[in-house]
């Protein structure tokens, strides 16, 4: 299939660890953020959002979490599996500013037997 | 079934060429988008709509165009003005303005 992205970080799990996916934004302003999973030549899926006035929130198997005074948002998949290889990008919006999200690269998780 | 579709999966374009990319909504989303997608880097803004009859310029309008007659549709013609227009192509689309995004499987456009 093709690739989503060449040159992007790589995170390799073996199948049952959890994995952590880091993302750092960069507008302080930014109030509300969305985690996505991209597999290879599809769209992006919705996994998880979050808004400024809190610091974590959990799904099925993931856990955002929000760190604002250093600007760094992470996406936790817990016991992970081979269907989770994919790319996992973050997405930053501010409402105030009237303005389009901002999307990161992404990651490449690959999750080995 | 609701959901965003993208017509076609793979499109080719011979130099000179314009071609029309198709993105369709059942969602009754006001708002729609197009995305350019390249290898590393992070989704780029082409043009967006937050209503019907109505679409604005995004971050790399430049050889594209749009079109928003009907609420469920925004095709993006790629044109011979677009010197590098190989990429990925994803339209999404949002309740409102501002909202999340929602995307359809993407088009991959190819030059010949």
């Amino acid at each position: 299939g093709e690739s989503v992205g060449l040159h992007l970080p790589t995170l390799s799990v073996q199948e049952g660890d959890n994995s952590i996916i880091n993302c750092a934004y960069s507008n302080s302003a930014s109030d509300y953020f969305i985690w996505y999973k991209q597999e290879s030549g599809k769209g992006p899926q919705f996994i998880i959002d979050i808004r400024s006035n809190m610091d974590k929130r959990q799904g099925q198997r993931v856990t955002v979490l929000l760190n604002k005074t250093v600007k760094h948002l992470s996406l936790q998949i817990a016991a992970t599996q081979p269907g989770d290889s994919a790319v996992y990008f973050c997405a930053e919006n501010s409402f105030n500013y009237g303005q389009n999200f901002v999307f990161g690269p992404g990651t490449r998780l690959s999750v080995l037997p | 079934d609701g959901g965003i579709t993208q017509s076609p999966k793979y499109l080719f374009r011979k130099e000179g060429q314009n071609v029309t990319l198709s993105c369709e909504q059942n969602l009754n989303h006001d708002a729609m988008y197009w995305y350019r997608q390249d290898p590393g880097q992070g989704l780029r803004l082409i043009y967006y709509s937050q209503i019907v009859n109505d679409f604005q310029k995004g971050d790399i309008a430049e050889g594209y165009s749009v079109s928003r007659e009907k609420k469920e549709s925004f095709p993006l013609t790629v044109t011979s003005a677009q010197k590098n227009p190989t990429a990925f192509y994803l339209c999404a689309s949002s309740r409102l303005f501002q909202e999340t995004q929602y995307f359809g499987p993407g088009t991959r456009l190819l030059v010949l």
